[in-house]
């Protein structure tokens, strides 16, 4: 079963607009860490930002917010004020730290989303 | 700051020949890990090590053999390319595996198998 689901294959956003990309989760596990990456055409990896299960404010970093819903096993990227810089993909990840089986704490990771930034 | 470095950026193999990509951080981590990204499919791991001397299999490990010999590197090596091995492939290391730390990536390897 798929345990990260980003189901926006491609995302438009206008300059200086507010942006979500979406981030659906499956886990039975009560503590879990979500990330956010950011992939450039270029093609390294940059992390933007982590939500842990326990965390009870919702991440934030910079122009980055992270809308988590953990009931709804949500975790959607909210980027405000998008820049040109900011085209690329974006991946959302998984780990599960309940278990001590250390294959489930790798980092899972859904398909992406790929964000263009319209002048 | 060198963080992960991998080798090398670029490949071309033909069917059958094997080679080995090379992977190795200076942040101390114990944990090392190896992915292949593949159009529309996002990131999947191949390999991963919590620390030297042992590895593990991920959910695509066919085709692919690993070991960790020291904290440092961690090599990812294919036995006999196939065409279904042609892909980008990213090596990644943190702390642990069991814990928030982020995933430091390489700068990946680009793999064609013909």
């Amino acid at each position: 079963a798929q345990k990260i689901t980003q189901t926006q294959p491609g995302m438009f956003v206008q300059e200086k607009e507010a942006v979500t990309l979406d981030c659906t989760y499956d886990t039975s596990d009560q503590s879990y860490g979500l990330f956010w990456y950011k992939q450039p055409s270029s093609g390294e990896m940059i992390f933007l930002i982590y939500q842990g299960s326990y965390d009870e404010q919702n991440a934030t970093e910079g122009r980055y917010s992270l809308n988590f819903q953990k009931a709804r096993k949500s975790a959607n990227l909210v980027i405000s004020a998008s820049q040109l810089g900011d085209s690329a993909m974006y991946f959302c990840a998984m780990r599960e730290l309940g278990s001590m089986d250390t294959g489930r704490r790798a980092l899972t990771f859904g398909s992406g989303t790929r964000l263009q930034v319209q002048p | 700051n060198a963080g992960v470095t991998q080798t090398p950026k670029f490949q071309v193999l033909k069917t059958g020949q094997s080679m080995t990509l090379q992977c190795a951080q200076d942040m101390n981590h114990e944990y090392m890990s190896w992915y292949r990204q593949d159009p529309g499919m996002g990131l999947r791991l191949i390999h991963y090590s919590v620390g030297a001397g042992i590895t593990d299999q991920g959910e695509v490990p066919n085709g692919y053999n690993v070991s960790r010999s020291t904290t440092e590197d961690f090599p990812l090596r294919l036995l006999s390319a196939a065409p279904s091995q042609t892909s980008v492939y990213f090596c990644a290391s943190s702390h642990r595996g069991g814990d928030a730390g982020e995933l430091f990536f390489g700068e990946g390897s680009r793999l064609t198998v013909l």
